[in-house]
């Protein structure tokens, strides 16, 4: 099993860009999450899913969308990106809601 | 709305030495939850942490959880250089998964 993967690992992106986050879970997991870490915090919840179809917002959802069209697949879409923007942004997903959450190894973005 | 936060930010200590971390937060839980985050790496999962009273341990590494306190300690025995990190904690308020994570505290390990 692969786990959690996301891509890209490192993205620079200009205000106002638009960029789409992948991530994708082989373990058949129903939870899948999406967090951003900015330098030196904890991380923030941006959206979360239960199952394909079913989408929640997080923390701190704003800036940001989200589909879950199959259990595998979560992609994160930035439409018009802000240097507030600029973290460390976390897949992960749970078999269930009480469960260890598993996380991906991580996408670096920059918003100059 | 919940706040989830560490104490201490920082910890400096010397091999062989025992510590606590202190994740203390603000409404009634009962799953918390202990990551490890290495330096420009993912989160790796410790503990899971679902009832009161529970207790965990991995090697040096022993977790509790006092819910009536809203407290969870991150116990360290006899500390190697290995297990510098990173060490957060994170609370489920809402039985649904959404985790709210504390600020983390970073353990530097000296030989």
């Amino acid at each position: 099993n692969a786990g959690v993967t996301q891509t890209p690992k490192f993205r620079i992106l200009k205000i106002g860009q638009s960029m789409t986050l992948q991530c994708a879970q082989d373990m058949n997991h129903n939870y899948m999450y999406w967090y951003r870490q900015d330098p030196g915090m904890g991380l923030k919840l941006i959206y979360y899913s239960v199952g394909a179809g079913i989408t929640d917002k997080g923390e701190v959802p704003n800036g940001y969308n989200v589909s879950r069209s199959t259990t595998e697949d979560f992609p994160l879409r930035l439409e018009l990106a802000a240097p507030s923007q600029t973290s460390v942004y976390f897949c992960a997903s749970s078999r269930d809601r009480g469960l260890e959450q598993f996380f991906g190894p991580g996408t670096r973005l920059t918003v100059l | 709305e919940l706040k989830v936060e560490q104490n201490p930010l920082f910890l400096s200590m010397q091999e062989g030495k025992n510590y606590t971390i202190y994740c203390n937060y603000s409404t009634t839980s009962d799953r918390l939850y202990w990551y490890r985050q290495d330096p420009g790496k993912s989160l790796e999962s410790l503990f899971v942490l679902l009832s009161n009273g529970a207790v965990k341990q991995e090697g040096r590494l022993m977790a509790s959880l006092d819910t009536k306190a809203r407290l969870s300690t991150l116990h360290i025995t006899a500390a190697v250089h290995d297990l510098s990190a990173t060490y957060f904690c994170a609370v489920d308020s809402s039985n649904t998964g959404k985790l709210i994570f504390g600020q983390g505290t970073t353990l530097q390990v000296k030989p």
